[in-house]
């Protein structure tokens, strides 16, 4: 079956700018999350999504980032006025239903997508 | 604050040698732990998983856990070039979310043939 999509995969972005960049979920998955992934380093976490709830959104870096999945499925990550820091790969996961879990042997696999690479000039 | 640290590497080995990537986490009460790879370009993909003490093997990769040490190891048996990759250790976060993971850096693993 089709996996997490995002879109697009690469965006340039001149300073001062807004983007929005979007993720498509596994279809019936319940918990998405978004990551922030600069060179070198690991995914960051930035916000938690379960159905159209936005339940952690602590990681979000600044008030210019936003993001929404107002019908459960599709969601939207929007950066304001980009800054040059913010250039860095942007992945959105899924998964089926709570987070990681690991409390005992269960665990629920985040799915991640192919990323969208952003780039503020 | 959670943190998960890993060596950047780059680790570098000869194909059909075994590979070891270590992983160390400050939060002793973590319970599981992924291992995720990442190919250059690529999303993580997981390949294992833990929540045990001791040894747990898929294959030719093997995960170690020592959680009185805050230690937790990938071990890449015959190694490929095709296993050259970022590999990620994370731990779960249960503060205000359900569960997102916290990444260490990421070791780069070289496989030359």
């Amino acid at each position: 079956g089709a996996g997490v999509s995002q879109s697009p995969r690469y965006k340039v972005a001149k300073r001062g700018q807004d983007v929005a960049l979007r993720c498509d979920p596994i279809s019936g998955h319940v918990s998405l999350f978004w990551y922030q992934q600069a060179l070198g380093q690991g995914p960051e976490f930035l916000t938690y999504f379960q159905n159209e709830a936005q339940l952690d959104k602590s990681g979000l870096p600044s008030d210019r980032f936003f993001a929404e999945r107002p019908e459960g499925s599709v969601s939207t990550l929007k950066i304001q006025r980009t800054q040059q820091e913010d250039s860095a790969v942007y992945l959105c996961a899924s998964s089926l239903e709570g987070g990681a879990s690991g409390v005992s042997s269960s665990y629920n696999e985040q799915f991640f997508g192919p990323g969208t690479r952003l780039t503020v000039l | 604050q959670k943190e998960v640290e890993q060596n950047s590497g780059p680790l570098s080995v000869p194909e059909g040698a075994i590979a070891s990537l270590n992983c160390t986490y400050s939060d002793r009460g973590s319970q599981s732990f992924f291992w995720y790879r990442q190919y250059s370009g690529k999303s993580p993909e997981l390949i294992m998983f833990i929540y045990s003490n001791g040894d747990k093997e898929d294959g030719r990769f093997t995960a170690q856990l020592n959680k009185a040490s805050q230690y937790v190891s990938l071990l890449i048996r015959d190694s490929q070039p095709s296993d050259s990759a970022t590999y990620l250790c994370a731990v779960p976060y249960y503060g205000g979310s359900q569960g997102n993971l916290i990444f260490g850096k990421g070791t780069k693993l070289s496989v030359k043939p």
